[in-house]
């Protein structure tokens, strides 16, 4: 596709729901991230995929949040019994390659708003 | 685990003067990106830094990254309206890219 994309725009729950954000990725990008971005702050990291390999889960804030990327392509990030602190835009990024110790570009989709009432 | 720290958390100027974010690592760095965001938008990539002392230019913008390269910097010469928006420096040690806090820029016309 000409960008990554991200599904839904907005979505609003209530506080014990469980939720699934959707990321569809750069065709081609082998390196997927999630990050999430509370009001007026920065991007705190969550998650990695590149490729196949395991992904880094070090940035998930607890076990409440898993993510999954299926044929290394389309990723979803699972927030279950969500609570209110979780409420923040939800970013997902993907880029060409990881090159030995370089990163490449990371292209942003334009993320998911998530608000738990 | 690896920091990221910007500073100011956020400028508010007179269209026409220059600005400048600062950025610093905990650790060495591979390489450095800047992003900027817009109110409302998403980080766009802005540039790449990769090697020791590098300094890149972009019309207005100038990008250095530290001798050490645990620094880096950008800076904005007599600033726009068009340059509004939160500037984001990002690491990357070898795993994935930690940002920093972001430099909020406000310009006065």
């Amino acid at each position: 596709g000409a960008g990554v994309s991200q599904s839904p725009s907005n979505k609003v729950t209530e506080k014990g729901k469980d939720v699934e954000l959707r990321c569809d990725p750069i065709s081609g990008h082998t390196a997927l991230y999630w990050y999430r971005q509370s009001l007026g702050q920065g991007l705190e990291f969550l998650i990695y995929f590149q490729g196949n390999s395991a992904p880094d889960k070090s940035g998930l804030p607890s076990d409440r949040f898993s993510a999954e990327r299926t044929g290394g392509s389309v990723s979803t990030l699972t927030i279950q019994r969500t609570q209110q602190e979780d409420s923040a835009v939800y970013l997902c990024a993907s880029s060409r390659r990881e090159s030995g110790r370089r990163t490449d570009t990371q292209y942003f989709g334009p993320g998911t708003r998530l608000t738990v009432l | 685990g690896q920091q990221v720290m910007q500073i100011p958390q956020y400028q508010h100027v007179q269209e026409g003067e220059d600005f400048t974010t600062y950025c610093n690592s905990s650790t060495t760095l591979s390489n450095i990106q800047w992003y900027k965001q817009r109110p409302g938008g998403h980080p766009v990539f802005l540039i790449q830094l990769v090697k020791s002392g590098e300094v890149k230019k972009q019309k207005r913008l100038t990008f250095q990254f530290g001798e050490a390269k645990k620094n880096s910097s950008l800076h904005i010469t007599a600033t726009q309206t068009t340059d509004v928006g939160t500037y984001f420096c990002a690491g990357f040690t070898g795993r994935a890219l930690t940002f920093g806090s972001g430099t909020r820029l406000q310009v006065q016309p």
